[in-house]
């Protein structure tokens, strides 16, 4: 069975400095990854997915993460925070050629101080 | 391109009374998902629909809740009766499902916040 640990519930950072978002996941098959960004009252929005090409991958906004199969790891990272980086953030696994269905973490809230 | 769109963005009702969602996936996908969001979680899938079939609803409370995709484009989700329990974001997404490409992105619409009073 598939399952995303995101390990931080919370994370705060100061505005230009670095961001890290971590998640470790549990899958049977080969994986599929993503990151979402969810803004308040705003949808779900992608940030960036791996399926199985390189394993650094770059999303929009900076945003960019790293597969790491033996950690069974998906870090989010960014170099220089924004505020406007101030959102929920979730790591969601699909298993690859099974039907596309999303398992979601709990979820990590990301605060951005001046 | 529009996104996803969902109506109501907000219900406010009391316990016992019905309630629905809509949802306007974007032009061309063809598959649909429903998910619930509770407060401090992640969302978590209620139905999938692939064209008009419902092809994934085992985590569909079937006793109160029912969905419909009529012509394989809108989609409604009903509660009835509403419980103080469901109060919780109900978002819509759609995707593309071109045979085996499952890891098709899904998007999301901004949710509908259910209150049960």
């Amino acid at each position: 069975a598939q399952s995303v640990t995101q390990l931080d519930s919370h994370v705060s950072v100061s505005e230009g400095t670095p961001v890290l978002l971590r998640c470790n996941y549990s899958s049977s098959y080969s994986p599929s990854l993503f990151w979402y960004v969810q803004h308040p009252n705003k949808g779900l929005q992608l940030l960036l997915k791996y399926t199985s090409a390189a394993t650094l991958v770059k999303g929009i906004n900076g945003f960019e993460a790293e597969f790491k199969k033996s950690e069974t790891s998906f870090h989010l990272t960014k170099p220089s925070a924004h505020m406007s980086d101030a959102a929920e953030y979730f790591c969601v696994v699909s298993e690859a050629g099974g039907y596309n269905k999303l398992i979601f973490g709990a979820g990590t809230r990301l605060a951005v101080h001046p | 391109e529009a996104g996803v769109v969902q109506s109501p963005r907000y219900k406010i009702i009391e316990k016992k009374q019905p309630v629905a969602f809509w949802c306007n996936p974007i032009s061309g996908h063809n598959t649909l998902y429903w998910y619930l969001q509770n407060l401090g979680q992640g969302p978590e899938l209620l139905i999938r629909y692939e064209n008009e079939e419902a092809v994934d609803d085992s985590q569909l409370p079937k006793d109160r809740f029912s969905a419909e995709r009529l012509k394989g484009v809108d989609s409604t989700l009903k509660i009835q009766p509403a419980e103080l329990g469901d109060s919780a974001v109900y978002l819509c997404a759609s995707s593309y499902s071109g045979g085996r490409g499952y890891t098709d992105t899904q998007y999301f619409g901004p949710g509908t916040r259910l209150t049960v009073l």
